[in-house]
């Protein structure tokens, strides 16, 4: 049972423009929520992070964006740029324990000129 | 600051063959240590977490054990590697002290079984 879900494998998007990377979860227990960038042979960087008493947070060029009601979290990163080309992980934890993180397959971005 | 480090980047091994994967912390006192593993077009799938030396909490029944026999090394081990042992294996900190904290990962070590 996968209890976090992101549904695209891959975007493409110009550089200039908005990427937006869409991730789902199903346990309501969650309450943690955690953006991560991964480039090849490298392990994952945090991004941005947000607690579910928000329904967003912003950080430079990246936003995420809490909706609890449709378990649903979005990354917003406006503009990109070719160097934001990356897998994107984004992760799920709880109160309960916050040592258990539930990590979604990722999305491969692409910033093309 | 703060860094983790892994060792090998890669690694080639045979089927049956023992595994050491080493893991380290600089920079911080009694962190939280966990294993990842990613297997190909999945994402990171907890193995083992750490919240202090000699205290191993294992996720999933596997062919694999941790242990952590100083405070900021961890080190992931195998007697006989199987094949679907292959993947990529991250180890991760966390500062346990401070509320919601996101775990800091190492860029992995590739381990391919032969």
């Amino acid at each position: 049972d996968q209890q976090v879900k992101q549904n695209s494998p891959s975007l493409s998007v110009q550089e200039g423009r908005i990427s937006i990377l869409n991730c789902d979860y199903t346990n309501s227990m969650f309450d943690y929520f955690l953006w991560y960038k991964k480039y090849p042979a490298e392990g994952p960087t945090f991004l941005i992070s947000i607690s579910s008493i928000k329904d967003k947070n912003e950080d430079g060029r990246f936003t995420v964006f809490l909706n609890k009601s449709a378990k649903h979290l979005s990354l917003h990163i406006v503009p990109s740029q070719p160097g934001d080309s990356a897998v994107y992980f984004c992760a799920a934890g709880g109160s309960y324990n916050t040592d258990k993180l539930i990590f979604g397959t990722g999305t491969r971005l692409q910033v093309f000129p | 600051s703060q860094t983790i480090h892994q060792w090998p980047a890669t690694l080639v091994q045979p089927v049956g063959s023992p595994l050491s994967l080493e893991c380290t912390v600089e920079g911080t006192s009694n962190p939280n240590l966990y294993w990842y593993r990613q297997a190909a077009g999945r994402g990171l799938q907890l193995l083992f977490y750490s919240v202090g030396i000699g205290q191993i909490s294992s996720e999933v029944p596997q062919n694999l054990s941790a242990s952590r026999p100083q405070d900021r090394q961890f080190i992931l081990s195998s007697k006989k590697l199987l094949l679907s042992d292959s993947g990529f294996y991250l180890c991760a900190w966390k500062n346990p002290l401070v509320g919601n904290q996101p775990q800091h990962f190492g860029d992995g070590t590739r381990l391919s079984i032969l």
